[in-house]
């Protein structure tokens, strides 16, 4: 079972920093890996599939980069509806897992 | 537009029965369908998928021997019977569109919560 471990847990950032999430995986996953938002009291959206494919809709201020083990979630300039948990997921191996998450709240 | 429904989430005593159903609409249904799960203030755990001809079936490990997904291709539903229940297994349920069977989540239910609780 892959196992995926967010860093950090928390990002303390201001509006118009840069953030960047961490996500790295306990064994290669090629490009398999995809990167969700959740907003408080919504559910998850998906924002990157294939480590580095923007899903329909999303702001081109979000980026995804990696493979292998390292993978990276950047937002470029934070909007105020950034502010949310983020998690990667992994589709390289059965079970599919998430990661424990990321905060991103505002300083 | 994609919709999709979860049902039979409640209240269930340690070591009871649930069905849990999705109804999908607004797609012809030839997508797998994942089960997610997301216990209070926690992360989020999959639990369960189903490929488009219900011939593929995958579980997490925590839970492969308590879940069976299955589906109704006839009237577009994917039902998750979960069987022996813990206090841990409190949750939200969601269920969740393949991005065209790529393994990756596309839409999602607003989810049905299940309370184990005596």
């Amino acid at each position: 079972e892959i196992v995926l471990t967010q860093s950090p847990a928390t990002l303390s950032l201001s509006p118009g920093e840069r953030a960047t999430l961490s996500c790295r995986a306990s064994q290669s996953i090629s490009s398999h890996l995809a990167w969700y938002q959740q907003r408080p009291g919504q559910v998850p959206r998906l924002l990157i599939y294939g480590a580095s494919n923007r899903a329909t809709g999303i702001p081109a201020r979000f980026s995804g980069s990696g493979s292998g083990t390292d993978f990276t979630l950047t937002i470029s300039s934070l909007e105020p509806e950034d502010f949310a948990l983020y998690y990667c997921q992994q589709r390289s191996t059965w079970p599919i897992s998430f990661g424990q998450g990321t905060k991103v709240e505002i300083k | 537009q994609v919709q999709l429904v979860e049902s039979g989430g409640g209240v269930v005593q340690p070591g009871g029965s649930l069905r849990l159903s999705c109804a999908a609409t607004g797609f012809s249904f030839n997508n797998g369908i994942h089960w997610v799960r997301q216990a209070p203030g926690k992360g989020l755990e999959w639990l369960a998928y189903i490929g488009y001809d219900g011939n593929r079936k995958y579980y997490a490990e925590s839970v492969k021997d308590r879940l069976t997904i299955s589906r109704d291709n006839s009237k577009n539903t994917v039902d998750l019977q979960m069987n022996s229940l813990r206090p841990e297994d409190t949750s939200i349920y969601y269920c969740a569109r393949d991005l065209d069977n790529y393994y990756y989540i596309a839409y999602w239910g607003q989810g049905t919560l299940v309370t184990v609780s005596s």
